[in-house]
């Protein structure tokens, strides 16, 4: 079955870790995003890829890296975390000429 | 600047009421207005979408009305059930210095009572 898979989906850090927040899509998309959430408010978009070896900044300035070796991996990396980098962490994928995105569950990160 | 703006931000009906979510936009040269439904610990699903050539989309018990000169689009869901509670956010997409991306509204918290 075809789906989109993030990890973990929980995640509570201490301030100044670095972690990496999974993707995986099984779809075979050419474009994935990461979006973060925030409640009750939009999702910004923070990064997106148009495939292998492409990685572009989103419209919300953001402090994570990303990157993209497969197209169906595209992992997001805070190098040093804030507790201002507490928020829903979204990827999502679609194809390279399609209109709609695919979602995953979401990783929660909070940071203390 | 939001480019997409919802509301309301939230609302209660009963079982067998319809729902109704407004957005607006500004931008003539948005070309597809999807809407999304969200269950709390999931991420958002594509629930139905309209290009702006189309006044009116059906899909099941969800209808998207679709009015371009007023730059306007809405939800409603006809027969609602207490499985529909949910957040609805609305999109638009539009080209940007992001390339081709999704603007998303702030969301409705939709609750179904029985």
């Amino acid at each position: 079955e075809a789906d989109i898979y993030q990890t973990p989906r929980y995640l509570v850090i201490g301030t100044g870790k670095k972690i990496t927040l999974e993707c995986s899509q099984t779809m075979g998309h050419d474009k994935m995003y990461w979006y973060q959430q925030d409640p009750g408010m939009e999702l910004h978009l923070i990064h997106y890829s148009y495939g292998v070896n492409s990685t572009e900044k989103g419209d919300l300035s953001s402090e994570s890296t990303v990157s993209r070796i497969r197209t169906e991996h595209f992992p997001l990396t805070l190098e040093s975390a804030r507790p201002s980098h507490t928020s829903q962490y979204l990827c999502a994928s679609s194809e390279l000429g399609g209109v709609g995105q695919y979602f995953g569950p979401g990783t929660r990160l909070t940071v203390t | 600047q939001q480019q997409v703006k919802q509301s309301p931000q939230s609302l209660i009906v009963q079982k067998g009421g319809i729902p109704i979510i407004n957005c607006a936009y500004e931008n003539t040269a948005f070309d597809y207005f999807p809407w999304y439904q969200q269950f709390p610990g999931k991420g958002p699903a594509l629930l139905i979408a309209i290009r702006p050539d189309v006044s009116e989309k059906k899909e099941g018990r969800f209808t998207i009305s679709f009015n371009k000169s007023a730059k306007q689009f809405s939800l409603h869901i006809m027969d609602s059930q207490p499985g529909d509670s949910a957040t609805y956010f609305c999109a638009a997409r539009g080209l940007s210095n992001s390339g081709y991306a999704l603007n998303f509204g702030k969301g409705t918290s939709l609750l179904v009572t029985p």
